[in-house]
């Protein structure tokens, strides 16, 4: 059964703080992606990986980071967290041969306070 | 720009009535196309995927959609809800390129007793 697991399921920190929130895949998929999803806005995309230590900018990476350092891992990184941060975060994976279809993780809800 | 629209954020039916949820997509390409399902505070599953085989797709829990090419469609439907239907349903396209999916907005299913 294919797995994609991520660090925490819940989380508070407080502003300013810097925020890890990782993301593993058992499926040997090129590609990760890292989601936030926020009421009435739906999924977006903030960073995806095609390769070990390559990314790639979605719609909003602004106040995020990510490192890739080996193909099952994809970190996510929140250099100084903020309360408009405060989202449900989701990590994805897949790659070529799925055609495009991507396995999730259960999300990570994060409040910054 | 390649989009996806999905018609209505909430969608209320009266348990053992037809589901219909309805997705439009734009792409200049013969696309992928795929429906998630979201139950509260977990990530994302699929529901069911069309990749250019049979245009009407059968999934998982008795949901199927059809493709049409004609109308840039991919409505997701069931004869009877059930109660355990209750959830956000996302309708996502991947035009064949690098594999990022463009979704749509998500739309919440609401099943009355």
């Amino acid at each position: 059964d294919v797995k994609v697991t991520q660090s925490s399921r819940y989380l508070v920190k407080r502003t300013g703080e810097k925020v890890f929130l990782e993301c593993v895949q058992d499926m040997d998929h090129e590609n990760m992606f890292w989601y936030r999803q926020d009421p009435g806005l739906g999924l977006r995309l903030i960073y995806f990986s095609y390769d070990v230590k390559m990314k790639e900018k979605g719609d909003i990476p602004e106040g995020y980071s990510v490192s890739r350092e080996k193909k099952e891992r994809f970190s996510l990184i929140l250099e100084s967290a903020s309360t408009n941060q405060t989202s449900m975060y989701l990590c994805a994976g897949g790659g070529g041969q799925s055609r495009g279809e991507q396995f999730f993780g259960p999300g990570t809800r994060l409040t910054v306070l | 720009a390649q989009s996806v629209t999905q018609l209505g954020s909430h969608v209320s039916v009266s348990e053992g009535a037809l589901v219909l949820l309805r997705c439009n997509y734009s792409s200049s390409v013969p696309p992928y196309l795929f429906w998630y399902v979201q139950y509260p505070n977990q990530g994302l599953q699929l529901l069911l995927k069309y990749t250019s085989a049979a245009t009407l797709v059968k999934g998982i829990n008795g949901f199927e959609a059809e493709f049409k090419k004609s109308e840039t469609s991919f409505h997701l439907t069931k004869p009877s809800a059930h109660m355990s239907d209750a959830a956000e349903y996302f309708c996502a396209v991947s035009p064949g390129s690098n594999y990022q999916l463009i979704w749509g907005a998500g739309t919440k299913l609401i099943i009355k007793p």
